[in-house]
């Protein structure tokens, strides 16, 4: 079975200040891997997807995850954060080939970014 | 047109009414999703449509029940609701036919049943 654990439900950062959020998964298949960002009330919207090749992914609003195989682990990194990064971030996993990309979400990591 | 989006924004409703939840997106995509997302929790897959075709109903209490008319529209009918319903139900869309299916969110509608 497929399983993402998010391992900080909680982090709080000041402004400015890097950020690292952790994601790890478990699956018996290959799999895609994506983070979202959900700001209050609002819907998700895709952050960055790691799909083949190269094990650092860039995404929007400057940040970036890293891939690692061997650590079966998909952290989302941003060097420097904003007030407007306060938000809830998922990180979720997709078997390949899986029928109709049904998605297994982590429980999600609230971020506070403090001024 | 990358946007999903749903009507209404909220919903109050009581738990002997009938009310509908719609979801409409203009990419082309042939498989929509319904999500319901309670406080602080990811997201929980209900629905999957594909091709206009009931794909996937994740043991869904019958009185959600979800309408596919048309490739760009989606419904989801409310009735009898319980108070532990109200939550967020949030639309998806995709393109099943691409190996990694990027599904694309609505902002949800939020729904309280009284």
């Amino acid at each position: 079975a497929q399983s993402v654990t998010q391992l900080d439900s909680q982090v709080p950062v000041f402004e400015e200040a890097p950020v690292e959020l952790r994601c790890n998964y478990s699956s018996s298949v290959s799999v895609y891997l994506f983070w979202y960002v959900q700001y209050p009330n609002q819907g998700l919207q895709l952050l960055l997807k790691y799909l083949s090749g190269s094990t650092l992914v860039k995404g929007i609003n400057g940040f970036e995850a890293e891939f690692n195989k061997s650590q079966t682990s998909f952290h989302l990194r941003k060097p420097s954060v904003h007030i407007s990064d306060t938000a809830e971030y998922f990180c979720a996993a997709q078997n390949r080939g899986t029928s109709y990309g049904k998605l297994t979400f982590g429980q999600g990591t609230i971020l506070t970014v403090h001024p | 047109d990358t946007e999903v989006t749903q009507t209404p924004k909220h919903l109050v409703m009581g738990m002997t009414n009938k009310k509908s939840l719609k979801c409409e997106q203009h990419m082309g995509h042939r498989a929509m999703y319904w999500y319901k997302q309670k406080a602080k929790k990811p997201p929980e897959l209900m629905f999957v449509y594909s091709y206009e075709k009931l794909s996937i109903n994740e043991s869904v209490p019958s009185r959600f029940s979800p309408e596919c008319p048309n490739s760009s529209l989606l419904n989801l009918h409310l009735h009898a609701l319980q108070p532990e319903d109200s939550a967020l139900y949030l639309c998806a869309s995709g393109d099943p036919g691409l190996a990694v299916v990027e599904q694309f969110f609505g902002p949800g509608t939020r729904l309280t049943v009284l």
